[in-house]
């Protein structure tokens, strides 16, 4: 079975700083793991998936994520972050089927 | 059309009474999601269609909850005697291959669903 937790349900930022959301993942098979993007009054979008080649995956808007299994998390960091940048943020694991399982989201806010 | 298409956008009900949530998938795709959001919950994941393959109902939270796809296309999501905690926007997505390989669902804008 899978799941995902991610830590922190709100994380506020200021423009251009640092932004780490977290996710870690449990899996009993060698997990596929993913980021979407759900900005204001618009539906879900993939930032970047992992699907076991590089652990380091770059996605779209600058934004990239690490896969390490020794710690079992795969947490999405962006360098600078921009008020665009606001939205939701969840993380998402396969396993052996195509099932999807999301975590809760993390709402990122950006202080101008 | 174009995209996943769900009808009805908003579904107000009374409690006790039964709905059904339909979903359109984009033409050609194999697999369907439905998915519960509530505030605070995230994306809950209900059931899992794949082709001909047996469906993966384990999300679904009791017997009230059911779902068919027909043809391996339109699908439906009934909720019989429908409660208070029902309340959500119901999700539906589908892909056009094994999600694990692509990660691309598309999202339909969802069925919200109030019971008073």
């Amino acid at each position: 079975a899978q799941s995902v937790t991610q830590l922190g349900s709100h994380v506020s930022v200021s423009e251009g700083a640092l932004v780490l959301l977290r996710c870690n993942y449990s899996s009993s098979v060698p997990p596929y793991l993913f980021w979407y993007v759900q900005y204001p009054n618009q539906g879900l979008q993939l930032l970047l998936k992992y699907t076991s080649a590089a652990t380091l995956v770059k996605g779209i808007n600058g934004f990239e994520a690490e896969f390490k299994k020794s710690e079992t998390s795969f947490h999405l960091t962006k360098p600078s972050a921009h008020m665009s940048d606001a939205a939701e943020y969840f993380c998402a694991v396969s396993g052996n089927t195509g099932k999807l399982i999301f975590g809760q989201g993390t709402t990122l806010q950006v202080k101008p | 059309g174009a995209g996943v298409s769900q009808s009805p956008s908003n579904k107000v009900t009374e409690k006790g009474k039964d709905v059904e949530l339909r979903c359109d998938p984009i033409s050609g795709h194999t697999a369907l999601y439905w998915y519960r959001q509530s505030l605070g919950q995230g994306l809950e994941f209900l059931i899992y269609f794949q082709g001909n393959s047996a469906p993966d109902k384990s999300g679904l939270p009791s017997d009230r909850f059911s779902a068919e796809r027909t043809g391996g296309s339109v699908s439906t999501l009934t909720i019989q005697r429908t409660q208070q905690e029902d309340s959500a926007v119901y999700l539906c997505a589908s892909s056009p291959r094994d999600v694990r390989n692509t990660g691309e669902l598309f999202f339909g804008e969802g069925s919200r669903l109030t019971v008073l």
